[in-house]
Formats: structure tokens, sequence, C-alpha cells
């Protein structure tokens, strides 16, 4: 099975912090996403990247980086935290889209910013 | 662009038949998918039509007409464990083969 990891479940961080968001996966698929979800809301593409040191923007990058220096790895970075990123942010990953082919998506981080 | 629509929420009785419904508007369609999520959980995958007609798997059946920009998601025989958010989302050719969802649809089975 594709596995996605996100390297923590729940985060707590203050106002103006810089903050890292991790995401590995196991399968060696090239392209990776970062979403968020809000209540109301559904699921916004942040960044995403079809290859290493690749990335695009989605729908709402604004205040929000992205690294993706090897393939399995995509991490998301919050230059300064504030309020109102607090959501739930997913991770997904997917090979070439070609047929039934959609994503796989990680355990999420519920992220608080206080 | 991309709009896509499904009902917010629905509540249906264990054992019963549901349909949640899509309608989408999109300049490149390419397929669409089903995700299924838990509260707390990441969304899991269901199903996938890129040719209209129905697609059937156990439980779960899918159903596409691209002329009218629609889908319908059928559970039947429904559990309490399908309690859960229901994800419309579209893959389209000219926002670079990336899905695009929709806000969901909350089932709440009950006994």
């Amino acid at each position: 099975d594709v596995k996605v990891t996100q390297s923590s479940r729940y985060l707590v961080k203050r106002t103006g912090e810089k903050v890292f968001l991790e995401c590995v996966q196991d399968m060696d698929h090239e392209n990776m996403f970062w979403y968020r979800q809000d209540p109301g809301l559904g699921l916004r593409l942040i960044y995403f990247s079809y290859d290493v040191k690749m990335k695009e923007k989605g729908d709402i990058p604004e205040g929000y980086s992205v690294s993706r220096e090897k393939k399995e790895r995509f991490s998301l970075i919050l230059e300064s935290a504030s309020t109102n990123q607090t959501s739930m942010y997913l991770c997904a990953s997917s090979p070439p889209p070609a047929g039934g082919h959609g994503y796989t998506f990680g355990s999420g981080t519920r992220l608080t910013v206080v | 662009g991309q709009n896509i629509d499904q009902p917010t929420e629905m509540t249906a009785t264990e054992g019963a038949i549901v349909q949640i419904n899509c309608t989408y508007q999109t300049s490149g369609f390419n397929g669409l998918f089903w995700y299924q999520q838990h509260a707390g959980e990441a969304p899991t995958f269901l199903s996938y039509n890129v040719l209209d007609g129905l697609e059937e798997k156990g439980r779960f059946s899918s159903f596409l007409s691209r002329s009218k920009g629609y889908s319908y998601l059928l559970l039947k025989e429904l559990q309490m464990k399908d309690s859960a958010s229901y994800l419309c989302a579209v893959r389209d050719q000219t926002g670079a083969n990336n899905l695009f969802f929709g806000t969901g649809t909350r089932l709440t089975v009950i006994p």
C-alpha cells in the first residue's frame, strides 16, 4: 500500500513562528500536493510539485512556501504563522495523472496557531 | 475555472439506500473521483468515472453523465460505519490535471 506520512498529527504554534510541516511518501510518486481543509470550504490547494525542486502555486499560496529537495519528501513552510492559518493540513501524492489514479492522502496535521 | 456542488448534509437510515449528487462545471474534464473521509481522518479513494455510466464496487456505485456535468454516489445497505463525509473531485486538464474538490457531503446514518 502507498503510504503518505505526515510528521505530526497535532501541532500548536505561536503567532509569528516559522512552522515546518513534513510529508513523506514511499511509492516513488512524482506528484505531491499540500491542501488545507476548513469547514464549509472543503479542500483548497496550497502548492503542488511534479518533480524534485519543482513547485507550483495552487489556489491559496499566500503565507506559505514549499520545498522538495528529494522525490519522496514535500515540506510546507509557514513563514510567519498567523491565527488564520489554523486549519487541517493534508498532504497527498499521486503518479502522473492517467486513468483512475487519484491521490493518496496522509493522515493530516491539525495546526493551531495561538 | 471549476465549480463543484454537492449537498452539505444528508441523513439516512441503517439498511437503506442513499444517493449523493454532485454537479460540476469545468473546462477540461478528465475524470471524476469520489472519496470518503471519516471525521479527523484522511480522505480515502472510493471510485473513479471518466466515461458515462455506472461503475459498481460492492455496496458503492458511482454514476457519471458528462453532458449534464453530473455524478452521483450510491450507497446500498447502509451501515453505521458509512457515516462520513463524501467528497466529489474533478480532474481538470486545463488545471494541470489536478483534482478539484467539492466541499463534501456529511452523511449521518441513523439506526
